[in-house]
């Protein structure tokens, strides 16, 4: 079955720490995206990647991170410089660099700092 | 200002109602794209319908319809019959046409009552 996987599910963390939030696609997509989901706020975009070794931020980058070694894998780390990082985590992928196509989104990550 | 209203937070109805969700948008480009996705409790969000500024014509698939009027800068949804499967949070996202970035309104959650 094609599609997008993101593990954990749920996430708990210590304040001060870093941890790396997993996104897999195996659609042979190029683009790969992380958003960020707060209640009531809609989802706001975090980084995008539009091909393999690129990546660009989007309007939330400020204390995240993120790789794009391979096609498959966009990795997020959400580091100890975000201040408020509860919230729920979508990735998602396109078929093309371009945001016209449709996305596919993975069920998320729900982040929870104690 | 690149914008997406979706003026509704909550909306309750009873099954087998009608109803309607209401977005407005914002932007000075002349070619942009338009896409309603749906979140259901498993939290991905699935892609409904994408619509180009030069498209007006009204959709219907199924249960569902979108009304795309280009004069009040809106993109309502409808759905006739309403099920509690339909139960969800919905939003609806511009992407401009100079931009790479889609924007997301903030989300209707939608209550079909048995």
């Amino acid at each position: 079955d094609g599609g997008i996987t993101q593990s954990p599910k749920y996430l708990f963390r210590k304040e001060g720490q870093n941890v790396t939030l997993s996104c897999e696609q195996n659609l042979n997509h190029d683009a790969m995206y992380w958003y960020r989901q707060d209640p009531g706020q809609g989802l706001r975009l975090i980084y995008y990647s539009q091909i393999v070794n690129d990546f660009q931020k989007g309007d939330i980058a400020e204390g995240y991170s993120v790789s794009r070694e391979k096609k498959e894998s966009f990795p997020l780390t959400v580091t100890s410089a975000q201040k408020n990082p509860t919230a729920f985590y979508l990735c998602a992928s396109s078929t093309s660099p371009s945001s016209y196509n449709e996305q596919f989104f993975g069920p998320g990550t729900r982040l929870t700092v104690l | 200002a690149q914008k997406v209203t979706q003026a509704q937070t909550e909306i309750s109805v009873v099954e087998k109602e009608d109803v309607t969700l209401d977005c407005v948008y914002e932007t000075r480009d002349t070619t942009y794209y338009l896409f309603w996705y749906k979140q259901p409790p498993s939290g991905e969000l699935v892609f409904l319908i994408r619509r180009n500024s030069f498209d007006e014509q009204n959709e219907i698939s199924g249960r569902y319809s979108w009304n795309f009027q280009k004069s009040t800068s809106s993109f309502n949804f409808t759905i006739t019959a309403s099920q509690v499967v339909d139960s969800a949070v919905y939003f609806c996202a511009l992407l401009p046409g100079r931009d790479d970035k889609i924007i997301f309104g903030k989300g209707t959650r939608l209550h079909i009552l048995p």
